[in-house]
């Protein structure tokens, strides 16, 4: 019974394709957000959905862009993959999303390599 | 700006140890904290979190975080480590304003030595 997964698990691909990374939770919850680890392993949020609604857009590249189907879904495109672009991606989920109180659940994660 | 920061980058510990990994948040009003851990090529599991009250959290596998509000910190302790508690551990804080934020340390690798 896996809360939040991740399609796929590894992803490696050439500069310059398109390619989608897919998640789904099965909690219930309202709220989706996708997270990039990079070589460090920092974490930073990328967006948040809330209802399908766009509520969190840090400073992406515009070649990122999230599409919520359902609130069960939330998958992120990419166009023209960089080197850069090389990194952990995790999607996660919380029940409210805009109260401090929430909890995120986070996916096992899509480690994505750009050659 | 408000932040946490963990200090140290890597702790080794011999299994059987008792483990502390430290966090100081940066933050005006009263932190909502959390403590994550990453095991080798896995995602991250909740340990434990703080929102208000008790001062001493308790969470999952053995592990505890105390509140202290005169030091800014949140550390992260186990009375005794396990071999399988080797991972990479993060202090995170939620900021909100436009949707929760999860702002996170830099993360702590422990390596328990047997």
């Amino acid at each position: 019974d896996t809360a939040v997964s991740q399609t796929p698990k590894y992803l490696v691909t050439q500069m310059g394709n398109d390619k989608s990374i897919k998640c789904e939770q099965n909690l219930g919850h309202d709220t989706m957000y996708w997270y990039k680890q990079d070589s460090k392993k920092f974490l930073k949020i990328m967006f948040s959905y809330n209802n399908k609604e766009l509520i969190i857009n840090e400073t992406v590249p515009n070649r990122f862009s999230p599409k919520s189907p359902d609130k069960a879904h939330l998958n992120l495109h990419i166009n023209s993959l960089e080197l850069g672009d090389s990194a952990v991606y995790f999607c996660a989920s919380s029940q409210w999303g805009y109260s401090r109180l929430d909890t995120q659940y986070f996916g096992p994660g899509t480690r994505l390599t750009v050659l | 700006a408000q932040s946490v920061t963990q200090p140290d980058i890597h702790i080794t510990v011999s299994e059987g140890a008792s483990l502390e990994l430290r966090c100081n948040y940066s933050y005006g009003a009263t932190p909502y904290l959390f403590w994550y851990v990453q095991s080798p090529g896995q995602g991250l599991q909740l340990l434990l979190k703080y929102f208000s009250g008790d001062t001493l959290v308790q969470g999952i596998k053995g592990f505890e975080a105390e509140f202290k509000r005169s030091q800014s910190s949140f550390n992260l302790r186990k009375p005794s480590v396990h071999w399988s508690d080797a991972a990479e551990y993060f202090c995170a804080v939620v900021l909100t304003g436009g949707g929760n934020k999860l702002t996170f340390g830099t993360g702590t690798q422990l390596k328990v030595e047997l």
